[in-house]
């Protein structure tokens, strides 16, 4: 089946702890994207990638980190920068016409 | 201003009404637009893209007016299945082709 795959599905880390969240697609997309979803708002871009060994800030990349060494993969650490990210994240990825697919998603707790 | 704006609602509506939602959105220079439905604890899944001459995929009609700067979706003979948070995303072409999504219109259909 083609799609992407995010794991972990739910996520717990203790203060002061880097975490990494992996992304994985098959569908040959170039470009893929990081996004966190909190209660009440919209997604907001964290970091994105539109080819292999390169990646752009998004709105809200202070604390987050990427790497993009392979097409398929794409995986976003969370630092322990990062104030308040309890959030739910997602990956995604585009076609050409910027149509996005999303990945199922992982929620972080901070405990 | 908020670059993309909606009534989060949420929308109660009977089985079988027919129901709108409005988006509209700031940047005059945006050149794609989507409908995505979130269901709850999920990820977005794309429902379709909106045209300027508007388009239709079975009970499901979008358009866009660029003079107004707004984008519409109609749901005819709403169905409980419907029930699900509906976000408008717009995309500004170049620079990643970034997606910036409203956060979006609850709707309920109830029997």
């Amino acid at each position: 089946d083609g799609g992407i795959t995010q794991s972990p599905k739910y996520l717990f880390r203790k203060e002061g702890q880097n975490v990494t969240l992996s992304c994985e697609q098959n569908l040959n997309h170039d470009a893929m994207y990081w996004y966190r979803q909190d209660p009440g708002q919209g997604l907001r871009l964290i970091y994105y990638s539109q080819i292999v060994n390169d990646f752009q800030k998004g709105d809200i990349a202070e604390g987050y980190s990427v790497s993009r060494e392979k097409k398929e993969s794409f995986p976003l650490t969370v630092t322990s920068a990062q104030k308040n990210p309890t959030a739910f994240y997602l990956c995604a990825s585009s076609t050409p016409n910027r149509k996005q697919f999303f990945g199922p998603g992982t929620r972080l707790t901070v405990l | 201003r908020k670059e993309v704006e909606q009534d989060p609602g949420p929308f109660n509506v009977p089985e079988g009404a027919t129901v709108a939602f409005n988006c509209t959105y700031s940047n005059s220079a945006s050149q794609s637009f989507f409908w995505y439905r979130q269901d709850c604890r999920k990820e977005p899944k794309l429902l379709m893209s909106v045209y300027s001459s508007g388009n239709e995929d079975g009970r499901f009609t979008a358009q866009l007016n660029r003079a107004s700067q707004y984008i519409s979706l109609l749901i005819r003979d709403s169905k409980l299945s419907d029930s699900a948070t509906y976000l408008c995303v717009v995309v500004l072409t170049g620079g990643g082709n970034k997606l910036t999504f409203g956060t979006g219109t609850q709707l309920k259909v109830e029997l």
